[in-house]
């Protein structure tokens, strides 16, 4: 397993649209978190999962955001009527939870979100 | 409170250690990481410590810990113009339990 992907890694849309993001996690991770990154900021945590139970969001979340992890395996994101203050880079991370796991997350590189 | 502080610029020459401070306000934070971020790129993790620790090395790079002052920083020996990025200190709480909690990070310029 080469780590966290995340697909797509570049996304022009124009304000109002709707777009979705995938990462798929390490294989064997349990936990996989969604952070996003302004310019000039630290990643921001949105919300995670573990398999596929959803046990947190941000309140950065807002309601035109949705995410879904429906087998435990990769998860979506997704933006509905996007506005230019969405423009970000979405980070998607993954660890291991559970008696002697690491406490590590791992992340994929990133996608880039430009709302025009 | 959550607040993870950074300094947001060092600038070393090539060769010498680097030293990235950072200090946060949660006491419960269990453990402290580093992770660095090159331009465009998602985040690499470089080295984490349990709070039950004062310090960990790991090749050119030693963590330092004070948990009375709520301080941890990043030394890295023979810095070299690869180490250019930018570097982030989180935290996470309650044995692990909850997403990290980043400072806005410090970028390191190294000159040849």
């Amino acid at each position: 397993d080469t780590g966290v992907s995340q697909d797509p890694r570049h996304k022009i849309t124009k304000r109002g649209q709707n777009v979705t993001f995938r990462c798929d996690p390490i294989s064997e991770h349990n936990r996989l978190y969604w952070y996003r990154q302004t310019l000039g900021q630290g990643p921001e945590f949105l919300t995670y999962f573990q398999n596929e139970a959803q046990l947190e969001k941000s309140r950065l979340l807002s309601d035109r955001f949705s995410a879904e992890r429906p087998k435990g395996s990769f998860s979506t994101l997704e933006i509905q009527r996007t506005e230019q203050g969405d423009s970000a880079m979405y980070l998607c991370a993954s660890d291991l939870r559970g008696r002697g796991a690491g406490e590590t997350q791992y992340f994929g590189p990133g996608t880039r979100l430009l709302v025009l | 409170g959550e607040d993870v502080e950074q300094s947001l610029f060092l600038s070393v020459r090539e060769g010498d250690s680097s030293v990235i401070n950072c200090t946060y306000t949660d006491s419960s934070s269990t453990y402290l990481y580093w992770y660095k971020q090159e331009p465009g790129a998602g985040l690499q993790l470089l080295t984490y410590i349990f709070s039950n620790m004062d310090m960990k090395q790991d090749q050119r790079l030693t963590v330092l810990l004070n948990k009375k002052d709520k301080h941890l920083s990043l030394r890295i020996a023979d810095t070299q113009t690869g180490d250019s990025a930018i570097y982030f200190c989180a935290e996470t709480r309650n044995s692990g339990n909850t997403p990290l909690v980043f400072g806005k990070g410090t970028r390191l310029s190294v000159i040849a």
